[in-house]
């Protein structure tokens, strides 16, 4: 199956200030998504990134606040702007890898102090 | 919008005993997949059923699939402490999208 390289893993940055994520598959792979989780708890989609069209973003998710690019088939950027502790969260990204199955990035563990 | 609702939230057992977590939607899904999340690491896939009425072994681990369509169980039997971990169930959605359950966050003590 599928790897996918997620980094950093984890950071702390100050508040007003963005990060910015990246996700490498080491195959081709059509769709990327991009989930936010609370320890503990379960996976929220951001956004649906495909090759050469603007992600599409889920309700109370907005292209300002996580722009996404998707430059092409195994790679992704999920950019958190103008960060408040409130994004303090768990970022994850994931891409369909078969005809069912889903594979995940690690994770980045971000705290916005 | 199709809901998976996961139950129960939260299980701290015993290492031996046995434990079943269920899977329930008012909806039909075409498959529902489990996974398995340790922390610091992302959900990794367990199974995916996809025929109504199947089951599948993956070792101590039985999943079942219910013959609507709408629900699925997970089965431990003799839980380990190396099963300790956040599992989900999860359905496929439109647009690719997998719908999730809430979680079922399983704790086995030695």
């Amino acid at each position: 199956s599928a790897v996918i390289s997620q980094k950093p893993s984890r950071d702390i940055c100050q508040r007003g200030t963005s990060l910015t994520i990246q996700c490498q598959v080491d195959s081709q792979v059509t769709m990327m998504f991009w989930y936010r989780q609370q320890p503990g708890q379960s996976l929220t989609l951001i956004a649906t990134a495909n090759q050469g069209s603007e992600a599409t973003y889920e309700s109370g998710f907005v292209i300002d606040k996580f722009p996404i690019s998707r430059p092409n088939l195994t790679f992704s950027t999920l950019t958190v702007s103008n960060m408040s502790p409130e994004d303090s969260s768990i970022y994850l990204c994931s891409a369909m890898t078969g005809d069912y199955g889903y594979t995940f990035g690690s994770g980045t563990r971000l705290t916005v102090v | 919008t199709q809901l998976l609702e996961q139950s129960p939230q939260f299980l701290s057992i015993q290492e031996g005993e046995n434990l079943t977590v269920y899977c329930n939607s008012s909806s039909v899904f075409s498959s529902l997949q489990w996974y398995r999340q340790e922390p610091g690491e992302g959900p990794v896939l367990l199974v995916t059923v996809v025929t109504g009425g199947e089951v599948k072994k993956l070792k101590r681990l039985t999943f079942q699939f219910g013959d609507a369509r709408k629900d699925s169980s997970l089965h431990i039997t003799a839980a380990q402490p190396g099963d300790t971990g956040l599992y989900l169930c999860a359905g496929p959605s439109s647009g690719s999208r997998l719908t999730f359950g809430e979680g079922t966050q399983l704790t086995v003590n030695p």
